[in-house]
């Protein structure tokens, strides 16, 4: 049974770029919520996926957009990508609203 | 105030000893918590759920919860060198949706 699975592993990217970065959930599993970690800090919650529809928001730009797909695998896109934007890019998956587990990330980084 | 607080350490224990890593949260209508260790330049991985008051133990950990005090704690028994890690406590508020709001981490050291 394979978990989440996230790709790509690393990414490098210069400023003003834009990136798409993908989650592939747990078997069994319909929700998909993204995280941003820098680096010493906690995960900080993106936005959530549910039925294909944003269901909740963090505190990002909206240069911050996703998608959920029929088969509940989604892509996280940034756009016009910043230095601060460098970090480990976090994708967690649950059935509803139930306990979240984690994809091994994607590690951003912003030249 | 934070919405979860940590403190950031590092936590050193000798090997053997027990290891007390402790939370608090803002939310007074929170109701379910987390601990997820986390290992340098790897993702979260879920150890402990706890959702009432009361004590929760799984083998070598023991999850503590205080909904009055809003406080969380999670303890390890029979410390390992290989339990040097980064221990993230995460609430759920009461918003109706499942989003984890993250502590920003206890470094744990236990040395041989």
């Amino acid at each position: 049974d394979a978990g989440v699975t996230q790709s790509p592993t690393h990414l490098i990217k210069t400023r003003g770029q834009q990136v798409t970065l993908r989650c592939s959930p747990k078997s069994g599993h319909d929700t998909v919520s993204w995280y941003q970690q820098a680096l010493g800090q906690g995960p900080q919650f993106i936005f959530q996926y549910y039925e294909e529809e944003e269901r909740q928001r963090g505190n990002f730009p909206d240069r911050f957009s996703g998608h959920q797909f029929p088969n509940y695998s989604s892509e996280l896109n940034v756009n016009a990508l910043l230095l601060g934007d460098s970090a480990l890019y976090l994708c967690a998956s649950s059935w509803q609203k139930n306990i979240q587990y984690f994809g091994a990330g994607t590690r951003l980084s912003v030249l | 105030q934070k919405e979860v607080e940590q403190n950031s350490g590092p936590l050193s224990v000798p090997e053997g000893a027990i290891a007390s890593l402790n939370c608090t949260y803002s939310d007074r209508g929170s109701q379910s918590f987390f601990w997820y260790r986390q290992y340098s330049g790897k993702s979260p991985e879920l150890i402990m759920s706890i959702y009432s008051n009361g004590d929760k133990e799984d083998g070598r950990f023991t999850a503590q919860l205080n909904k009055a005090s809003q406080y969380v704690s999670l303890l390890i028994r029979d410390s390992q060198p290989s339990d040097s890690a980064t221990y993230l406590c995460a609430v759920v508020m009461n918003t109706g949706f499942q989003k984890l709001v993250f502590g920003t981490g206890t470094r744990l050291l236990v040395s041989p």
